[in-house]
């Protein structure tokens, strides 16, 4: 079984610009979350999807963020435009209800 | 709002001996709890969990304690290995989709 896929691995952009962050959730998993890690700090809760609805996106920082998800598959997370402190790793899971989380690998992203 | 904390940012071990690693919540309402490891450049996995309703948990060389009253849980890794070198999180499960809060995490290191 495949794994929770995020890319890119890396992101290096600058102030201002633009960034779309990818997740490819295990096949079969409804529930899709986002979570990010600044600094070395806390992993913090984003939003949640239930297939292509939003269940609960109340960790979403402000509207620079927007999450998506595209027929119940893969999902996207469109920072624009980003700023310093949206420098972090950020984490994508997936699992099906009742049961427990598969991470991906993170995505980190640097904003310089 | 920090609701799950780890304060201990390291700890290092010899190889063989216990490694405890302590987690603080303020929330009554977390209902479980789970503890996740991190290998550089990977996603966190799960490692061990905990019902509210229970006091211990133990899985191998994995024991976790839970105490209620004081809102307070560890870890226990008996004997420690090199391999168990990475970053240890706390997290807790705060509602019924599955949202989790972690804490900031605690990196162990195993030396021989």
């Amino acid at each position: 079984e495949a794994g929770v896929t995020q890319f890119p691995s890396h992101s290096v952009i600058e102030k201002g610009q633009t960034v779309t962050l990818r997740c490819d959730p295990i096949s079969g998993h409804d529930n899709l979350y986002w979570y990010r890690r600044v600094m070395g700090k806390e992993i913090k809760f984003l939003l949640h999807f239930v297939k292509e609805s939003k269940q609960d996106e109340s960790g979403m920082p402000n509207n620079r963020f927007l999450a998506e998800r595209t027929g119940g598959t893969y999902s996207t997370l469109k920072v624009q435009p980003a700023e310093l402190e949206d420098s972090g790793v950020y984490f994508c899971a997936s699992r099906v209800t009742g049961y427990g989380y598969t991470f991906g690998s993170g995505t980190r992203l640097t904003v310089v | 709002d920090q609701q799950v904390k780890q304060n201990s940012p390291s700890l290092s071990v010899q190889e063989g001996r216990i490694s405890i690693l302590n987690c603080d919540y303020t929330n009554s309402m977390f209902d479980y709890f789970l503890w996740y490891k991190k290998y550089p450049a990977e996603g966190p996995t799960f490692l061990i969990s905990i019902s509210s309703i229970k006091d211990k948990n133990e899985d191998g060389r994995f024991t976790v304690f839970l105490n209620k009253s004081a809102k307070h849980l560890s870890l226990h890794i008996v004997p420690s290995q090199p391999g168990d070198s990475a970053v240890y999180f706390c997290a807790a499960r705060s509602d019924s989709w599955g949202k989790l809060q972690f804490g900031a995490g605690t990196q162990v290191v195993v030396t021989p």
